[in-house]
C-alpha cells in the first residue's frame, strides 16, 4: 500500500520520449526530495536520479526529473532497447516516519 | 568500487527467526547511514529499516516493527537484519543499501527470504 502513486507502465517507440509520474502528499513529496531507481529484470535496483532532478556520475543526460507540488516526474529522451525495466520514485514521508517507494512503472520499448 | 554483499536468506517456518547480513566494502563504511529494503516476489519495492553510521539511531516500517531489528558492526564493515516471529507476508528478497541524505546510493544483489510450512 505504497503512498506514491505511479502509472503501472509505459511504452513508446525506440528514439521516443515517455514521462513517468510520481503522485503524493504534503507529508511526502510536497515536503522532501523524490529520487529514482531503475531495476533491470532480475537485478538490483539502481540509482538513477536523486534530489528531484541531479543524475548521478555514469547515468546519460536522456534521463531527467523534475518535482512541481506533490508530483514528480521522469522523462526518458532518445528510448532504448535498454531502458525497458521497473522504474520507482522514493521519498520521505513526515506522516509515517519513513521512506516511501512508488508503487513502479514498467517501461516497454515498441 | 563500493560492494554490497547480503546472505543469510533461506527458507524457514512461520513464526521462526533468521538474520540477515551485508558485507560492504569499497568505502568507509563507518561513516554512512545504511538501510534495508525487501521487495516480494512479482512487487514493488518496500523500505524496512534504516540505521545511522554510528548504529545508535534506528527507524523502522510498521510492517516489521517490534520484530525486525537492524544493527551493525562497524570493526566489521557488517549491517544485519535480525528477523523474528516472520510471516508468510515477509517473503521477499531483501536488500541492503547505502544512505546518502534522503536516498539509496548504491544497492547490493538481495537474498531471498522465503518463509513458508
Amino acid at each position: 500500500q505504497s503512498v506514491l502513486t505511479q502509472p503501472p507502465s509505459v511504452s513508446g517507440a525506440p528514439g521516443q520520449r515517455v514521462t513517468i509520474s510520481c503522485t503524493g502528499s504534503s507529508s511526502n513529496i510536497g515536503a522532501y526530495d523524490v529520487h529514482w531507481y531503475r531495476q533491470l529484470p532480475g537485478t538490483a535496483p539502481k540509482l538513477l536520479i536523486y534530489g528531484n532532478s541531479n543524475r548521478p556520475s555514469g547515468v546519460p543526460d536522456r534521463f531527467s526529473g523534475s518535482k512541481s507540488g506533490t508530483s514528480a516526474s521522469l522523462a526518458i529522451t532518445g528510448l532504448q532497447a535498454e531502458d525497458e525495466a521497473d522504474y520507482y520514485c522514493q521519498s520521505y514521508d513526515s506522516s509515517l516516519s519513513g521512506y516511501v517507494f512508488g508503487t513502479g512503472t514498467k517501461v516497454t520499448v515498441l | 568500487q563500493v560492494q554490497l554483499v547480503e546472505s543469510g536468506g533461506g527458507v524457514v517456518q512461520p513464526g521462526r527467526s533468521l538474520r540477515l547480513s551485508c558485507a560492504a566494502s569499497g568505502f568507509t563504511f563507518s561513516n554512512y547511514g545504511m538501510h534495508w529494503v525487501r521487495q516480494a516476489p512479482g512487487k514493488g519495492l518496500e523500505w524496512v529499516a534504516v540505521i545511522s553510521y554510528d548504529g545508535h539511531i534506528q527507524y523502522y516500517a510498521d510492517s516489521v516493527k517490534g520484530r525486525f531489528t537492524i544493527s551493525r558492526d562497524n570493526s566489521k564493515n557488517t549491517l544485519y537484519l535480525q528477523m523474528n516471529s516472520l510471516r508468510p507476508e515477509d517473503t521477499a528478497v531483501f536488500y541492503c543499501a547505502r544512505a546518502d541524505g534522503w536516498y539509496m546510493d548504491y544497492w547490493g544483489q538481495g537474498t531471498l527470504v522465503t518463509v513458508s510450512s
